[in-house]
């Protein structure tokens, strides 16, 4: 089944204390985004890669990194987690970054 | 940024009548997506319509999109309780898309 798988579901944790959310897409797509989600904001770019090795910043892109080593697998990473970084995030991919965004099921994250 | 902003930003209607919500942007795209949200989840890709189309249908959907005033419409007709969920337009360019805060549309049994 194509999908994009986002682990972990919901994550607790506390300020400073790194953490990586993965992505995984099984549809060879060439772009991958992250994107996380505030009530009354809608859905901000953090980052986003148009392939292996290329990444860029997106709308908010402060406070994380991502990698893109493989194809298939885009990890968002926060360095050093702070409580406005509590939010709800979204990984999606796509043949092309302009064509259809396929996304993941969403990761709940709070800092405290 | 090429930001969708939809309108309105809630709506609440019968089941069986027409929701209509729009959504404007501010620069020039390669074409205009719709998503749909059920609460807390993943988006839904509904329909993409490219710049030099006019209108789109798909089932119980249609969009329109009028480049000159840079705006978009989705019309859900019929609705049924399994259509309550947030709506989101998304302008395209080159590598990107920008999503709005959405429309939130519940639908009365």
């Amino acid at each position: 089944e194509a999908q994009v798988t986002q682990n972990p579901r919901y994550l607790i944790t506390v300020t400073g204390k790194k953490l990586t959310v993965t992505c995984s897409q099984n549809m060879n797509h060439e772009y991958m985004s992250w994107y996380r989600q505030d009530p009354g904001l809608g859905l901000r770019q953090i980052y986003y890669s148009m392939n292996v090795e290329v990444t860029d910043k997106g709308d908010v892109p402060e406070g994380y990194k991502v990698s893109r080593k493989e194809k298939r697998n885009f990890p968002l990473i926060l360095e050093s987690p702070s409580p406005n970084q509590t939010s709800l995030y979204f990984c999606a991919s796509s043949y092309r970054g302009r064509e259809t965004q396929y996304f993941g099921p969403g990761t709940r994250l709070l800092v405290l | 940024s090429q930001q969708g902003e939809e309108d309105p930003q809630a709506l609440s209607i019968q089941e069986g009548e027409n929701a209509t919500m729009n959504c404007s942007y501010k620069t020039s795209i390669n074409n205009l997506q719709w998503y749909r949200q059920n609460s807390g989840r993943g988006l839904v890709h509904l329909i993409l319509i490219r710049s030099n189309e006019r209108e789109k249908h798909s089932g119980r959907l249609r969009v329109t999109l009028d480049t000159s005033k840079k705006s978009s419409s989705l019309l859900i007709t019929a609705s049924r309780a399994a259509d309550t969920a947030s709506y989101f337009c998304a302008p395209s360019n080159d590598y990107k898309l920008s999503f709005g805060a959405g429309t939130t549309v519940t639908v009365r049994a």
